[in-house]
Formats: C-alpha cells, structure tokens, sequence
C-alpha cells in the first residue's frame, strides 16, 4: 500500500479564497483523522471520522471549516473563505479496524499539506 | 480532559551521548497508549515508540527507551548513541484505548551536535 495520500503538499493562496485538501487513506481502515500543526497551537485534532460518518467535529475552528467523507477512500477538508490564520500543516491520518487493539489500531500519517494563506 | 505537557521546548546532546525527553500527562482513564513520534525536516511523522498503560515494563526499540510511570503520569523518552539523524522535533502524544485521536503535547525540538 502507498500509505495515506496527501494533496496538495504545498498550497499558496490568498485571502479570501476557497481551499479544499484532500486526503485517500489507506485501504481497509475505518478511522479518518484530520489534524492542524501550528506553532502556536501545536498538533490538534479537527475532526475524525468512523466509517465516513464525522464522530468528533468539536476541533474544526469556525464555520469557515468543512470536511467531508463521501465514501471509504477519500475526504476532503476545505476551507472558505480563508484566511491568513489558516496557515498551518494539514495532517490526514488513517487507522483502525473492528478490532480496537494494538497493531489494529495505529494511526498512519500522511506526509502533510502546508498551507500559506497570503 | 486530557493533556500532554512537555516541558522542554529544545534540547541539545553531543553525538554518541545520552539524551533524555521529559513528558507528563493527565488523564482519568486506566487503559490508555503512550507514544513518541518524531518530526523531522520533512515534516512526517515517524512513530518511534509507544507504550500500553496495562504494561509494567518499560518499551524499548533499539536505541530508544521509556521510562513510563503511570502513578506519576510521568513518559520520558531517553536517545541512547545519538546520531545526527536523530536532530528533530519529538511530540509525545497520548490516546486512551480503542480507535481514538491523538493528544500531542507542544514537542520537544532535538538538535545533536557532532
């Protein structure tokens, strides 16, 4: 397997404008996580998902932030209108079967987007 | 709610020498993983050792140990022969059991000087 898939790795864009990450988990995992890396803030959870059904929204900063699990193999996070504040490295990461032990359940991360709003 | 503190925002340690990253947590839960992952320029985040609450022995993986004690919340990581390669950020992250997020502390950053 490829691992999780990240895209964009990089997105530069400007005040105002519409983002949307994207992320492809790896195949046969349930879980969907999105996390935020900020300098300020750190690492934080916005959202995650079980079976493409959002469990846990309370990180997704305003209504600004949106993120969607249409089917199994891919979500997307996206950002409108954006702003300079947003910037941040967006992490995707994908884990968890029915069985909710150790090695079953480890997170896998994807390489990141960082995400310059101007 | 839970919270991972690590109290060293930068450590440094001469190559070959002994390093080790303070970590503290609080939670009310019994059952639980603890964790060290590292961040490296590339940004991936690269899991270098975990550790389940219910176990009393320490983890080990190579040249990576933890001293984990539970009564006091309390996961350090200790670098033994460090390398050059070992130069990143370190974010000890705690998740109870089951298929939870992750809760990171603020990171550690790791310079090794040769």
């Amino acid at each position: 397997d490829a691992g999780v898939i990240q895209s964009p790795r990089h997105e530069v864009t400007e005040m105002g404008q519409e983002v949307t990450l994207r992320c492809k988990p790896i195949s046969g995992h349930d879980y969907l996580f999105w996390y935020r890396q900020t300098m300020m803030r750190g690492l934080e959870l916005l959202i995650y998902f079980n079976n493409n059904v959002p469990i846990d929204d309370s990180g997704m900063p305003e209504d600004r932030f949106s993120a969607k699990m249409p089917n199994a193999s891919f979500s997307t996070l996206k950002i409108q209108p954006s702003e300079p504040r947003d910037s941040a490295v967006y992490f995707c990461a994908s884990g968890g079967t029915q069985f909710d032990r150790w090695p079953y359940n480890e997170q896998f991360f994807g390489p990141g987007t960082r995400l310059t709003v101007l | 709610a839970q919270t991972v503190t690590q109290s060293q925002p930068e450590m440094s340690v001469q190559e070959a020498e002994t390093v080790t990253l303070s970590c503290t947590y609080d939670t009310s839960e019994s059952d639980y993983y603890l964790f060290w992952y590292k961040q490296p320029p590339s940004r991936q985040m690269i899991l270098v050792i975990r550790q389940e609450a219910y176990k009393q022995q320490n983890a080990t993986e190579n040249r990576f140990s933890v001293n984990f004690q539970k009564a006091a919340k309390s996961f350090s990581l200790k670098i033994s022969d460090s390398q050059l390669g070992d130069a990143a950020m370190y974010f000890c992250a705690y998740r109870p059991s089951g298929n939870t997020p992750l809760v990171f502390g603020k990171g550690t950053r790791l310079s090794v000087i040769a």
